[in-house]
């Protein structure tokens, strides 16, 4: 079954502490994943993609296929880092791409 | 600011009414999905559409309805069949139907049972 389990509904963390959001997933083929953020009162946006292995606002995320996992991480936290994030699978659902399987999300919260 | 646009922000229905959600984007993509939000469970495909004139069911399609007749259009029809359907709705739009093409988002409706 296609799955995406992100097990951390709630995440908090103090600012300049290391944040880990996990992300496991559950596909037969060859897994393409996102991270998208939704910060308070703006649109769901994408945070980064695998496929292009960058860091986007000190935010990395690498894909472990024998673990299935693409887990974001970021060693330093910031304040305005504090957003809901969601981990999203691409999958090919009744013969198209591109269509998403999405986590539940989880809320990153950083205290000063 | 613009790409995909999504009105009303906030939608009310009386109980037996189909009401209409509107999605236009500017971005001359392709293809063209529709998400159910719910608290605590993410995001749930509605319909998809792959290209003008073609749509898919999603996971959860019953009690929806939608069209593509224009490229940049996609309004979903929530029906008096969808028993549930306080949520929150989310349009996306992306290049094309591809495995890596990242999806766009509106900023969504809410939409409330009277």
């Amino acid at each position: 079954a296609q799955r995406v389990t992100q097990p951390e509904k709630l995440l908090s963390v103090f600012k300049g502490a290391p944040v880990e959001l996990k992300c496991n997933y559950s596909y037969s083929g060859s897994p393409e994943l996102f991270w998208y953020v939704q910060y308070s009162r703006q649109r769901l946006q994408l945070l980064l993609r695998h496929i292009s292995r960058e860091s986007i606002k000190g935010f990395t995320a690498d894909l472990n296929k024998g673990e299935t996992s693409f887990h974001l991480k970021k060693p330093f936290a910031q304040e305005e880092d504090s957003a809901m994030y969601y981990c999203a699978l691409s999958v090919n659902y009744g013969g198209s791409q591109g269509n998403l399987i999405f986590g539940k999300g989880t809320k990153l919260s950083v205290k000063p | 600011d613009g790409g995909i646009t999504q009105s009303p922000k906030y939608l009310f229905r009386k109980e037996g009414q189909n009401v209409t959600l509107s999605c236009e984007q500017n971005l001359n993509h392709d293809a063209m999905y529709w998400y159910r939000q719910d608290p605590g469970q993410g995001l749930r495909l509605i319909y998809y559409s792959q290209i003008v004139n073609d749509f898919q069911k999603g996971d959860i399609a019953e009690g929806y309805s939608v069209s593509r007749e224009k490229k940049e259009s996609f309004p979903l029809t929530v029906t008096s069949a969808q028993k549930n359907p306080t949520a929150f709705y989310l349009c996306a739009s992306s290049t094309t139907a591809s495995s890596n093409q990242p999806q766009h988002f509106g900023d969504g409706t809410r939409l409330s049972i009277l």
